[in-house]
C-alpha cells in the first residue's frame, strides 16, 4: 500500500529558530508530486512548498525549504526563521494520478 | 479565506437522519474533491469530480453519495452514517487534475453523528 510517514506527532521551535519535520513515503511509482501543506488552528489548509519527483533541485519557498532524496523516499521540510504564526499541522502529501496520499501530521509550536 | 467555502460548518446528526454538506468553490477551477479528516489519522481522499464527472471513488460506503452538479458545486449527502463517520469532512478544488496542481481547501464541516 502506498503510504505517507510522518514520525514526529509534535514538534516545537523557539522563535527565530529552524525546525525541520519529516517525511517519508513509499510508492513504486516514478513521476508524482509531493507537498506540504499547512492547517492553522480552526483555518484552513493551505499549501506550502511542491516538488516534482523528477526535479533533484530541492523547492524553496522564502523561508520554507524541503530535502528531497528520491531513493530514500524521504521529504523533509525546513522552517528558517520560525515565527509565531507558523504554529500549526504541518501535513506531508504526495500525489499520483488522481490519487492524494496525506501523513498523519506533525503538530508545531511555536514557543516566543 | 482560500476561495472554497463549505456549509454548514457544523453538523449533528442521528444514524437514521439524512442531511447534506455543500461545497462552494469561487475560482474557477474545474476539479472537486472529498476527504475526510479523522483525529490523529491521515487524510483520506474520498472522491474527486473533474468537469463535474466522478473520476475516482476510494471505496467510500455508499451511505455517502457525492453530487457534482457543476464545476462550482459539490455535495455530499449523508444517510444512515454510523458513529465513526464522525469527522471533519473537507472540500478542495484545484484548476485541473493535474498532479502539480495545487488543491485549495475549504474550512471543514465538522460532522458527528450520534
Amino acid at each position: 500500500a502506498q503510504t505517507v510517514t510522518q514520525s514526529q506527532p509534535e514538534m516545537s521551535v523557539q522563535e527565530a529558530e529552524t525546525v525541520t519535520l519529516s517525511c517519508t513515503y513509499d510508492t513504486s511509482e516514478s513521476d508524482y508530486y509531493l507537498f506540504w501543506y499547512k492547517q492553522p488552528p480552526s483555518r484552513q489548509m493551505i499549501l506550502v512548498i511542491r516538488q516534482e519527483a523528477y526535479k533533484q533541485q530541492n523547492a524553496t519557498e522564502n523561508r520554507f525549504s524541503v530535502n528531497f532524496q528520491k531513493a530514500a523516499k524521504s521529504f523533509s521540510l525546513k522552517i528558517s526563521d520560525s515565527q509565531l504564526g507558523d504554529a500549526a499541522m504541518y501535513f506531508c502529501a504526495y500525489r499520483i494520478h488522481n490519487d492524494m496520499r496525506f501523513g498523519a501530521g506533525t503538530r508545531l509550536t511555536v514557543k516566543p | 479565506e482560500t476561495g472554497v467555502t463549505q456549509t454548514p460548518r457544523h453538523l449533528v446528526m442521528g444514524m437514521t437522519n439524512k442531511k447534506s454538506l455543500k461545497c462552494e468553490q469561487h475560482l474557477g477551477h474545474n476539479a472537486m474533491y472529498w476527504y475526510k479528516q479523522s483525529a490523529k489519522k491521515p487524510l483520506e481522499l474520498m472522491f474527486v469530480y473533474s468537469l463535474e464527472e466522478r473520476v475516482e471513488n476510494n471505496s467510500v460506503p455508499s451511505r455517502f453519495s457525492p453530487e457534482c452538479p457543476n464545476s462550482s458545486h459539490l455535495f455530499l449527502h449523508l444517510h444512515t452514517l454510523q458513529p465513526e463517520d464522525s469527522a471533519l469532512y473537507l472540500c478542495a478544488s484545484s484548476q485541473g487534475l493535474g498532479q502539480n496542481y495545487e488543491q485549495y481547501f475549504g474550512p471543514g464541516t465538522r460532522l458527528t453523528v450520534t
